[in-house]
């Protein structure tokens, strides 16, 4: 069975410094994987998603994800933190031509000015 | 994200009462699902429905009763809650292709309090 783990329940960056958000990943057979992001009263708003090909995603709003397949991980990434982009950020795969979406339990992100 | 809308957006409902949820996606998309997000815990599929098919129960109570009439609109029917039924509940919709990967877009939610 597929699984997300996202092991930290709590990112701090200060605003302009980089910042990861780190997600491991369980499938067997290739994965697709999704990172959504999640405002305070909102929906999740899709973010990015690995399919094939190059192992760095770019997606919406500077940030970009890299896929390690040796290391089955996805790590969400960004190069200069901003303090609107504190909100929770969630993991996603699901195993090649499955519509069925796992997700982590979410890690949230807190930019400080 | 007013690609997906859900009604109500805050339930509060008694034990014995009976109420439903309402997504509506206006996104052309054929899939419809409902998750159900608490505190602490991954978000967990409920229920899939594909070409207005039910294709997935992910051994949800009986207390909860999806309906899909069509590929643009989605219930999910509540009867005899318990307390720990309490969440967001979470509609999305995607385009489903086996044949390529696709994303689910999201409504904001219905925050759920069962009393």
């Amino acid at each position: 069975a597929q699984s997300v783990a996202q092991p930290e329940d709590q990112v701090n960056v200060a605003e302009g410094n980089p910042l990861t958000v780190k997600c491991t990943y369980s499938v067997s057979g290739n994965p697709y994987l999704f990172w959504y992001v999640q405002y305070p009263n909102r929906g999740l708003q899709f973010l990015l998603k690995y399919i094939t090909g190059d192992n760095l995603v770019k997606g919406s709003y500077g940030f970009e994800a890299e896929f390690n397949k040796s290391q089955t991980s996805f790590h969400l990434k960004k190069p200069s933190a901003l303090v609107s982009d504190s909100a929770l950020y969630f993991c996603a795969v699901t195993p090649t031509g499955f519509q069925k979406l796992v997700f982590g339990t979410g890690t949230r992100l807190l930019v400080s000015p | 994200e007013t690609g997906v809308t859900q009604t109500p957006r805050h339930l509060v409902m008694g034990m014995t009462n009976k109420k439903s949820l309402k997504c509506e996606q206006h996104l052309g998309h054929n899939a419809m699902y409902w998750y159900k997000q608490s505190a602490k815990k991954p978000l967990e599929l409920m229920f899939v429905y594909s070409l207005e098919e039910r294709v997935e129960n992910n051994s949800v109570p009986s207390r909860f009763s999806p309906e899909c009439p069509n590929s643009s609109h989605l219930f999910l029917h509540l009867h005899t809650l318990q307390p720990e039924d309490s969440a967001l509940y979470l509609c999305a919709s995607s385009q489903d292709r086996t044949e390529s990967p696709y994303e689910q877009y999201f409504g904001p939610g219905t925050r759920l309090t069962v009393t």
